[in-house]
């Protein structure tokens, strides 16, 4: 069965460095998702992805996040100059479309970010 | 605005006993639930959603619009079942994309 694959598995930066997560989405996916978890804490929305576009974006993903597919494979994640609060899980996900109701959002392993 | 309550963190309960792990959400519209189910060193992976009204492991839930609860349950816990679960709500938007709303989760611990 496909799987989102994601990498780096943990990723360690220092504070204001720019990190750049991956996330190789299932083949025939249209729409991307990123969500993070702080550790201790509930998995939150922050962006989704069609079409080239970013569809939406929760408060948390401010100006030091972006989104982009570089390559028609790969999903990207960067964080421009990391804080402290950024460490946390960050999970990729798709799906084939853009209805809940008969599409399930298949999700990566996740990079675990510690930001030191 | 939508909210996924789930009040326990921690559930621990004997193996053969009955489960139940408590959701209750907060939208105006008419909402699209899920339970996902995180195993240990696993990813999220989606266990069910109300509007199949499946049964996935032996569990099931039921969507209860009135005390807004979307409770899952199984009679009897399993060890295998030991695992975080969060409860979802999902909605899709015009513009083509779907959004999850999750719950803080709750970790069920299945003793042998």
């Amino acid at each position: 069965e496909p799987e989102v694959t994601q990498t780096p598995s943990h990723q360690v930066t220092q504070m204001g460095q720019e990190v750049i997560l991956r996330c190789v989405p299932i083949s025939n996916h249209l729409y991307f998702y990123w969500y993070r978890q702080i550790l201790g804490q509930k998995v939150e929305f922050l962006v989704s992805f069609y079409n080239n576009e970013i569809s939406e974006k929760s408060e948390i993903f401010d100006d030091q996040f972006s989104v982009e597919r570089p390559d028609g494979s790969n999903f990207t994640l960067k964080i421009r100059s990391t804080k402290l609060e950024d460490s946390a899980m960050y999970f990729c996900a798709s799906t084939t479309s853009g209805t809940v109701l008969t599409d399930t959002q298949y999700f990566g392993p996740g990079t675990r970010l510690t930001v030191l | 605005a939508q909210r996924v309550t789930q009040p326990e963190k921690l559930l621990s309960v004997f193996k053969g006993a009955p489960v139940e792990l408590k959701c209750n959400y907060s939208y105006s519209g008419s909402p699209e639930l899920f339970w996902y189910v995180q195993y240990s060193r696993q990813r999220l992976q989606l266990l069910l959603r109300h509007i199949s009204r499946e049964s996935i492991k032996g569990f099931t839930a039921d969507l209860n619009k009135g005390e807004t609860s979307f409770h899952l349950k199984k009679p009897f816990a399993q060890e295998e079942d030991s695992a975080m679960y969060y409860c979802a709500l999902g909605r899709s938007f015009s513009g083509g994309y779907q959004k999850v709303t999750f719950g803080t989760g709750t970790k069920l611990q299945v003793i042998p």
